[in-house]
């Protein structure tokens, strides 16, 4: 149980392009998501809290014109990095609470190149 | 600010050996999960504690959650390479604060055989 699914696993894109990621909980569903970037052999940022159906929530210094985040159903959640450049590249994670308990869930990541 | 300080940084080990990683902070969590991350993956949850004092066993894992739920430590006992990873603690901040995950710095183990 709880699964987390990312799509998709690795995306090349060019600069100035923009990437939509996808993260969704498979059996069972997220009142909460949460979105973090991780640089390699780090731990992880947060970047945003998403709930069901209201407007993200940004941590300080992350643009939230640049990371546009919908979490349109309790099993969906969508980052959207626009107009991508070169330091966008980074592994993206996602997690999904159920608000239950404070476990988190964590997607298998997405692995960004923008050229 | 929550901090999570998590130690040591680097551990190279041979097979057999015992191991523990800590992680300390000023603030209470509601719990404290850890997680064990491979390259290119995202983390997998290895136990989730919440009762101070709470013990919890997982084959030749130990977590420990200290009394007054600052503290955690992971002990794993004859380390095997397939221990290798990056291993995570993560506190859960009060629901006030959106139930987040202040995370530590993790711990690169690594198990030569």
């Amino acid at each position: 149980g709880a699964v987390v699914s990312q799509h998709p696993s690795r995306v090349i894109c060019k600069s100035g392009t923009s990437v939509k990621i996808e993260c969704r909980s498979l059996d069972f569903q997220a009142t909460t998501m949460f979105w973090y970037r991780q640089f390699p052999k780090q731990s992880l940022m947060l970047m945003a809290t998403s709930n069901e159906g209201s407007k993200a929530t940004y941590e300080q210094g992350v643009e939230k014109d640049k990371f546009l985040i919908n979490h349109a159903s309790l099993t969906l959640s969508t980052l959207t990095v626009t107009s991508a450049h070169p330091e966008d590249s980074s592994f993206y994670i996602c997690s999904a609470s159920t608000g239950v308990t404070d476990t988190q869930y964590f997607g298998p990541g997405t692995r960004l190149t923008v050229l | 600010t929550q901090l999570l300080k998590q130690s040591p940084q680097f551990l190279s080990i041979q097979e057999g050996e015992n191991l523990t990683v800590y992680c300390n902070s000023s603030s209470v969590f509601s719990s404290l999960q850890w997680y064990r991350q491979e390259p290119g993956e995202g983390p997998v949850l290895l136990v989730t504690v919440v009762t101070g004092g709470e013990v919890k066993k997982l084959k030749r894992l130990t977590f420990q959650f200290g009394d007054a739920r600052k503290d955690s430590s992971l002990h794993i006992t004859a380390a095997q390479p397939g221990d290798t990873g990056l291993y995570l603690c993560a506190g859960a901040l009060p629901r006030e604060y959106g139930n987040k995950l202040v995370f530590g710095a993790g711990t690169i183990l690594r198990v030569k055989s």
